[in-house]
């Protein structure tokens, strides 16, 4: 199975700061990497996919970046909705597998 | 607008069974894989199962595999797990997620609520 990575785990943060989440896969997945926001208590949203396609309806505020093993998630400016925890996850080879998220705070 | 609403979870003893059900609107069913991921409490997110759109083709977790049987009937726009002898670890919040294709190798582009279901003695 791929492993994925994230870092931080956890991150406080100032309104209206640039903030970057990084996550690595155990071997190289190409750009078959997605992004997902989890708010507490809901269901994950699709963020970014194929590493740094932003989906429908997301923020321009959010980017993402990579490709082989390394990738990012940038927020330029955050922004209190954006309290959530944040997943990348692999579609390369089965099985699917997820990092094991990152906890957005406010500062 | 794209809807899915999974139900059937609940609170069961180990070594039980339970089927869950996700209703799928807003979107052409049969044209779209469809996959289960499940959320312990306070942790990550796990893969569990997926179906192809036709419903040949399925997919499965090593730590379901032989237990858990997924399905789909394209006329009802439902997809199910079937879940047998469960266990203490399969707690957890279970959600029904759309696929952006009819191949396995897509994206989760839309996630239902997720449904509960608790597995203790």
């Amino acid at each position: 199975d791929i492993q994925m990575t994230q870092s931080p785990s956890s991150l406080s943060a100032s309104i209206g700061d640039r903030v970057t989440i990084t996550c690595q896969a155990s071997q190289g997945i190409g750009k078959y990497l997605n992004w997902y926001q989890q708010k507490p208590g809901k269901a994950p949203k699709l963020l970014i996919y194929d590493a740094s396609n932003l989906q429908t309806g997301v923020p321009s505020r959010f980017s993402g970046s990579g490709s082989g093993t390394d990738f990012t998630v940038t927020i330029t400016s955050l922004q209190p909705e954006d309290i959530a925890t944040y997943y990348c996850q692999q579609y390369n080879n089965l099985p699917f597998t997820f990092g094991p998220g990152t906890k957005v705070h406010i500062k | 607008e794209m809807q899915l609403v999974e139900s059937g979870g609940g609170l069961l003893q180990p070594g039980g069974s339970l089927r869950l059900s996700c209703v799928a609107s807003g979107f052409t069913f049969n044209v779209y894989a469809m996959s289960w991921v499940r959320q312990a409490p306070g942790k990550g997110l796990e893969w569990v199962s997926g179906i192809g759109g036709s419903g040949g083709d399925t997919y499965y977790a090593d730590s379901v595999k032989g237990r858990f049987t997924i399905s789909r009937d394209n006329a009802k726009n439902t997809v199910y797990l079937q879940m047998n002898s469960l266990r203490a670890e399969d707690t957890a919040v279970y959600y029904c997620a759309k696929m952006s294709g009819s191949a396995w190798k897509n994206i989760f582009n839309y996630w239902g609520q997720g449904t509960l279901v608790t597995v203790s003695s």
